[in-house]
């Protein structure tokens, strides 16, 4: 079955170190593959997407993702966090373009001063 | 604005009531989504519809009805609501594979 795995539910970094989030999947293609951040009280907002082509995407606020093929995973990396990352991020797979996505169960960012 | 909006943002119920939750969006997308949040869960995908009046279980649609008579309005009612719908349910639509989110609805079922 398709299933998306986000290993680590919760992390805290200091501000202005770096931080990866590890998403991986299981599926025989390559899927559709997005992070989406959620603030306290908020919607999930679109963080970056891969479809096709560079594998390296960059997305908003400073994020990156790399998808790797051979590793089924699609990390998401800042060089440097700002206490205003404090949220809960999840990545996310789509097998076709319809928006039918599968959640990871989500990391939640702490940020220390 | 242009958007997905969700009403009630905040519900409380009783055990058994019937409870319907809105979502309109302006935008003309196809594809709409209903998704439930949970600690520990993520998102689980409830319903979805392709189309007016095309819809589909997602993985957990056990509870639930759904109706799309008008592209822009998909409501997702509880028939007989239970303590475990107690949850965030998000509406969504897509464009091109990606999912525009409302803002959710909050449900507590005493």
């Amino acid at each position: 079955a398709q299933s998306v795995t986000q290993p680590d539910i919760h992390i805290t970094v200091s501000e202005g170190a770096s931080l990866e989030l590890r998403c991986n999947y299981s599926y025989g293609a390559t899927p559709y593959l997005f992070w989406y951040v959620q603030s306290p009280g908020q919607g999930l907002q679109l963080l970056l997407k891969y479809f096709s082509g560079d594998t390296l995407v960059q997305g908003i606020k400073g994020f990156e993702a790399e998808f790797k093929r051979s590793q089924s995973s699609f990390n998401l990396r800042k060089p440097s966090v700002h206490w205003s990352d404090a949220a809960e991020y999840f990545c996310a797979v789509g097998f076709s373009n319809t928006g039918k996505l599968i959640f990871g169960q989500g990391t939640t960012l702490q940020v220390k001063p | 604005d242009a958007g997905i909006t969700q009403s009630p943002r905040y519900k409380i119920t009783e055990t058994g009531r019937q409870v319907t939750l809105m979502c309109h969006q302006t935008w003309s997308h196809s594809y709409m989504f209903w998704y439930r949040q949970d600690l520990g869960h993520g998102l689980r995908l409830i319903y979805y519809s392709a189309a007016a009046d095309i819809t589909d279980k997602g993985e957990v649609p056990d509870g639930y009805v759904v109706s799309r008579s008008k592209t822009e309005n998909f409501p997702l009612t509880l028939e007989s609501a239970t303590r475990s719908q107690t949850s965030v349910y998000f509406c969504a639509s897509s464009e091109g594979g990606e999912l525009f989110f409302g803002e959710g609805s909050r449900l507590t079922v005493l």
